[in-house]
């Protein structure tokens, strides 16, 4: 059965720091992690997706990176701003499309 | 483009009842996936539907059902509602062939059971 694991469960950096978000899994043979971000009461808004035969995305600020051998992925956030603010999640996704959740990492970027 | 969308946003219920809630995945995608968010228990994997078919179901009791129309919409169903049921419940629209598998999420139902 797939776990998955967020350290840290918070954290909080002053506006302009780099943030690093870990994220590691217990079953190698998933397909794809995907990294979401949620608002208070939102949905998830997808940031990336790490397929399998990948080992890292970028979208703008948004760096992570996937290395299965280990179980983990990090997702790397530059020069964080407090529109950052939020709480994220990373997901591996295994049989017909399963995602299994972390807890989450609660940030807040202070201005 | 438009996203995925659920129905309604917001539900109160009493004890006993039972609710149906709706989700439209994003136009093209077949798969649609419901999860339940707790502050205990965080994200948990509901079911999963592609055309049409349960193809995943999680460990859920059987008061929580769910079904696929012809054109991808589903609906999820909660009978015999308990106040532990109170949630918030996501569904997430995806392709669902081989890698390409990325996930988009509605905005969640918010249900509450008084």
């Amino acid at each position: 059965k797939q776990e998955v694991t967020q350290i840290p469960a918070a954290l909080s950096v002053p506006e302009g720091e780099n943030l690093v978000l870990n994220c590691s899994f217990t079953d190698s043979a998933i397909y794809n992690l995907q990294w979401f971000r949620q608002d208070p009461g939102k949905g998830l808004t997808s940031l990336l997706l790490i397929q399998s035969s990948q080992r890292e995305q970028t979208s703008g600020r948004l760096n992570a990176s996937l290395d299965k051998s280990s179980g983990r992925s990090t997702l790397y956030i530059a020069a964080s701003q407090p529109g950052d603010s939020a709480t994220y999640l990373c997901a591996g996704s295994g049989s017909w499309g399963k995602l299994q959740f972390g807890a989450g990492t609660q940030v807040v970027v202070t201005p | 483009k438009a996203g995925v969308t659920q129905t309604p946003r917001y539900l109160i219920k009493t004890r006993g009842q039972q609710v149906t809630l709706s989700c439209s995945p994003i136009s093209g995608h077949r798969s649609v996936s419901w999860y339940q968010q707790t502050p205990g228990q965080g994200l948990q994997f509901l079911f999963e539907y592609f055309s049409e078919t349960q193809r995943n179901k999680g460990n859920f009791p059987g008061r929580f059902s769910g079904r696929q129309f012809s054109n991808s919409r589903s609906e999820m169903n909660v009978s015999t509602l308990e106040l532990g049921d109170s949630a918030l419940y996501l569904c997430a629209s995806s392709l669902g062939r081989g890698e390409n598998t990325e996930a988009f999420f509605g905005q969640g139902t918010r249900l509450t059971v008084v």
